[in-house]
């Protein structure tokens, strides 16, 4: 079964605390994108990376930092200078090269405790 | 730098209505105009798309026209469903370049009522 696959759905961070959101793909999608969304506003990117071992920053980057170790695997993690992580956040993929398809995960809720 | 505005925010229709969401793009480069459709707590997924090359596309009950004089391109849902029902979102970008970056409009709420 292909596709995008992100976790947890929810996630819960404390003050001061760093979280690491999930994205793994299995359509061989060199690359791939992390992007917020607020209510009422559309997605911005955060970060995206077209190859392995290579990223770079999109628009709202500060406070999120990310690792492609894998083809398959780009997970972000949310750092304490994320000064209002409260967002949805969507992962999506694709083969490389611009006007390529993204295709997006189901998305991981964050919430602030 | 690329700016996507569209309208409007929010559309109720009757079911059997048609609907149409426009959205209008600053750089004259952009070339590919996807769209996506989200529905509650879901990631979007994409509709229909289309490229510059072409002013027009169809998929069934859905279609966009591309207007790249006036670099306006809008969606066009037929005989409207309860189904329907969702936020969609039009986005834009340069074919040919290195990356593959979207610049999304902030939405539309669409509502079909039965």
């Amino acid at each position: 079964d292909g596709g995008i696959t992100q976790s947890p759905k929810y996630l819960f961070r404390k003050e001061g605390q760093n979280v690491t959101l999930s994205c793994e793909q299995n359509l061989n999608h060199d690359a791939m994108y992390w992007y917020r969304q607020d209510p009422g506003q559309g997605l911005r990117l955060i970060y995206y990376s077209q190859i392995v071992n290579d990223f770079q920053k999109g628009d709202i980057a500060e406070g999120y930092s990310v690792s492609r170790e894998k083809k398959e695997s780009f997970p972000l993690t949310v750092t304490s200078a994320q000064k209002n992580p409260t967002a949805f956040y969507l992962c999506a993929s694709s083969f490389a090269g611009a006007g390529e398809t993204q295709y997006f995960g189901p998305g991981t809720r964050l919430l602030v405790l | 730098g690329e700016n996507v505005e569209q309208h409007p925010s929010t559309l109720s229709v009757q079911e059997g209505d048609s609907a149409v969401i426009k959205c209008t793009y600053s750089d004259s480069a952009s070339n590919y105009f996807p769209w996506y459709k989200q529905e509650l707590g879901k990631g979007p997924q994409l509709i229909i798309d289309i490229r510059s090359n072409v002013g027009e596309k169809k998929d069934q009950r859905i279609a966009v026209t591309l207007n790249k004089t006036a670099k306006h391109f809008s969606l066009h849902i037929t005989e409207t469903q309860p189904e329907d029902s969702a936020v969609y979102f039009c986005a834009a970008s340069k074919v040919g370049g290195a990356t593959n970056k979207l610049i999304f409009g902030t939405g539309t709420l669409l509502a079909v009522q039965p």
